[in-house]
């Protein structure tokens, strides 16, 4: 089955503790990326990769970092969590045409909680 | 800037009601528009898309969209709501150059019986 999976799902920690949510997905996808859900403000993106070793920011990547070190796997590193990055974080995938057209597949969603 | 727009917060209907979910969207050329839906706890799946070619749009769980190019709206409709409908809907654009995705704030929304 063709799938998008984060963990953890559900994640409480305390300021400036080092985590990491992974995210791995099985489609062969080039294009990975990284969102944050906030209530009102819809989904930003946080960083993105167009390929292994290929990372970018999106529009809100500070305090955040990534690495693209293989195809399949994009993980979000939160090296000094603050509570202001308490938030819903979605990964996504997609095969990557730089075109826009694509359908993007979303993983389950990790509820981050900065405590 | 690129941008889209859900006016609705959070809408209201009857189960077996219509429903109409309002998206506006601002870009200089002809985007690529999704409509996307969160239902409680999950990821986001794909509702239904516009490339090009017909205005008007299917999509899975019987929703439909039409891309009116005039008013810069993707609006998604549906002729009769189920209870299981409820969920929230994100609208988005997909920029030509690029596979980021840009999402407006999303509709709640809650079905009555």
């Amino acid at each position: 089955e063709a799938q998008v999976t984060q963990n953890p799902r559900y994640l409480i920690t305390v300021t400036g503790k080092k985590l990491t949510v992974t995210c791995s997905q099985n489609m062969n996808h080039e294009y990975m990326s990284w969102y944050r859900q906030d209530p009102g403000l819809g989904l930003r993106q946080i960083y993105y990769s167009m390929n292994v070793e290929v990372t970018d920011k999106g529009d809100v990547p500070e305090g955040y970092k990534v690495s693209r070190k293989e195809k399949r796997n994009f993980p979000l590193i939160l090296e000094s969590p603050s509570p202001n990055q308490t938030s819903l974080y979605f990964c996504a995938s997609s095969a990557s045409v730089g075109r826009g057209n694509t359908e993007a597949f979303f993983g389950q969603g990790t509820r981050l909680t900065v405590v | 800037a690129q941008s889209v727009t859900q006016p609705d917060i959070h809408i209201t209907v009857s189960e077996g009601a219509s429903l109409e979910l309002r998206c506006n969207y601002s870009y200089g050329a002809t985007p690529y528009l999704f409509w996307y839906v969160q239902s409680p706890g999950q990821g986001l799946q794909l509702l239904l898309k516009y490339f090009s070619g017909d205005t008007l749009v299917q999509g899975i769980k019987g929703f439909e969209a039409e891309f009116k190019r005039s008013q810069s709206s993707f609006n998604l409709r549906k002729p009769s709501v189920h209870w299981s409908d409820a969920a929230e809907y994100f609208c988005a654009v997909g920029p030509y150059n690029t596979d980021k995705l840009i999402f407006g704030t999303g509709t709640r929304l809650q079905v009555f019986p």
